[in-house]
């Protein structure tokens, strides 16, 4: 079955700009997180939806949002972008309590 | 803050057994410890995981003590292919899917 989707894989915005990154989690997964990675702060946990509520955020700034729709497709956002949410942004997901989670190739992305 | 400690890099000689070290001394009863794994730019895939009995599956052997203070990955046979940045994670909570990384470990399998 296909695995976790992101797109895109790659952009290139402006300082100031927002984006928005998708993610289609494995079919039949409720659980989607998202986790920024930079080279300084390494793998960083954003936050994690399941049936559409956000069940748990990391410490990031409110420009940071998420949501997830009712097929459990996420979208996550970041408004006001700085150069330093330059970053691999991956989102996983998983079928349920105390399994694994599987994680998408990421989406690049690049304020400028 | 990651709950776990290990060391930033190894190397394997291919064709021999890796083993990845992990320490995990504040782990609670009902914490998982999972393995994954990061090649270059990719996402992290999941390698296997435990609760206190030692687990095996056809990518790697997970080896917890017994007080579960610590546990150790092993790679039967490591492949160029293996060299990767390991992470070893306890599981936070028990009703969330939330993983929190630490900095893992480089494996270098040369050949």
């Amino acid at each position: 079955k296909a695995g976790v989707t992101q797109t895109p894989r790659y952009l290139i915005k402006t300082r100031g700009q927002q984006v928005t990154l998708s993610c289609s989690p494995i079919s039949g997964h409720r659980s989607v997180s998202w986790y920024q990675q930079t080279p300084g702060q390494g793998l960083q946990f954003l936050f994690e939806y399941f049936s559409e509520t956000q069940r748990n955020k990391g410490n990031f700034p409110g420009r940071f949002s998420g949501r997830q729709f009712s097929n459990s497709r996420s979208e996550m956002n970041v408004s006001t972008l700085e150069l330093g949410d330059s970053a691999l942004y991956l989102c996983a997901s998983s079928g349920g309590m105390n399994t694994e989670a599987f994680f998408g190739q990421g989406t690049r992305l690049t304020v400028v | 803050d990651a709950k776990t400690t290990q060391p930033p890099s190894m190397d394997c000689a291919e064709g021999r057994a890796a083993n990845l070290p992990c320490n995990h001394s504040t782990i609670s009863g009902n914490e998982y410890v999972y393995w994954y794994r990061q090649i270059h730019s990719q996402g992290p895939q999941y390698i296997i995981h435990g609760l206190k009995n030692n687990e095996t599956n056809e990518m790697a052997s997970l080896i917890i003590t017994e007080d579960r203070k610590s546990s150790t990955l092993i790679l039967p046979h490591a492949t160029l292919r293996d060299t990767a940045v390991y992470y070893c994670i306890v599981r936070v909570e028990f009703s969330t899917d939330k993983l929190i990384f630490g900095t893992g470990t480089r494996l270098q399998v040369f050949p």
